[in-house]
């Protein structure tokens, strides 16, 4: 059964740090792989998919990595803003009906 | 504009009574999904949908019903069976299969009075 995990819960940084969010599956057999945004009370937004077959995908300051064999994937966000405190999530489709396995989440605050 | 859209935003049920929230989405999605939201536990599914008139369960579907009547739409209804329905909900589409990205709406907050 694939298991998706999020490593820290929870960070701080001030503002204008580069950091790193983690999300690690147990099942190597993904076709991709998704990032996501969450505010509070709200829904969530996409921000990068990354296909088995990508190392990499970027958009703006984001990075997000795939290595599939060790079962692991990281988010880099560059230039930390007040603006990027949010949950951010990672999900693994299961099986080929779309359904996502979620991890906990990182929570993220970024201080002025 | 396209996207997925949830109404109510905010909807309150007593003790007994059935509710259904509403899902709907002009993104020409094959695929929908409804997820349930807690505190501290993650996003986990509770039914989805791949084709109209087709729909199987999640992983936490007791206490819950849905339908499929139209490619746009897949309302959730949450019966009186569900003992513990406070959470926030979440629906969601994409294309079948679910090879792309998955797009969601901006959720229901149900609570029990």
């Amino acid at each position: 059964k694939q298991e998706v995990t999020q490593i820290p819960a929870a960070l701080s940084v001030p503002e204008g740090e580069n950091l790193v969010l983690n999300c690690s599956f147990t099942d190597s057999a993904i076709y991709n792989l998704q990032w996501f945004r969450q505010d509070p009370g709200k829904g969530l937004t996409s921000l990068l998919l990354i296909q088995s077959s990508q190392r990499e995908q970027t958009s703006g300051r984001l990075n997000a990595s795939l290595d599939k064999s060790s079962g692991r994937s990281t988010l880099y966000i560059a230039a930390s803003q007040p603006g990027d405190s949010a949950t951010y999530l990672c999900a693994v489709p299961s099986g080929n009906t779309g359904k996502l396995i979620f991890g906990q989440g990182t929570t993220l605050q970024v201080k002025p | 504009d396209g996207g997925i859209t949830q109404s109510p935003k905010y909807l309150f049920r007593k003790e007994g009574q059935n509710v259904t929230l509403s899902c709907e989405q002009n993104l020409n999605h094959d695929a929908m999904y409804w997820y349930r939201q807690d505190p501290g536990q993650g996003l986990r599914l509770i039914y989805y949908s791949q084709i109209v008139n087709d729909f199987q369960k999640g992983d936490i579907a007791e206490g819950y019903s849905v339908s499929r009547e139209k490619k746009e739409s897949f309302p959730l209804t949450v019966t009186s069976a569900q003992k513990n329905p406070t959470a926030f909900y979440l629906c969601a589409s994409g294309l079948a299969g679910g090879w792309d990205t998955q797009y969601f709406g901006p959720g229901t907050r149900l609570t029990v009075l």
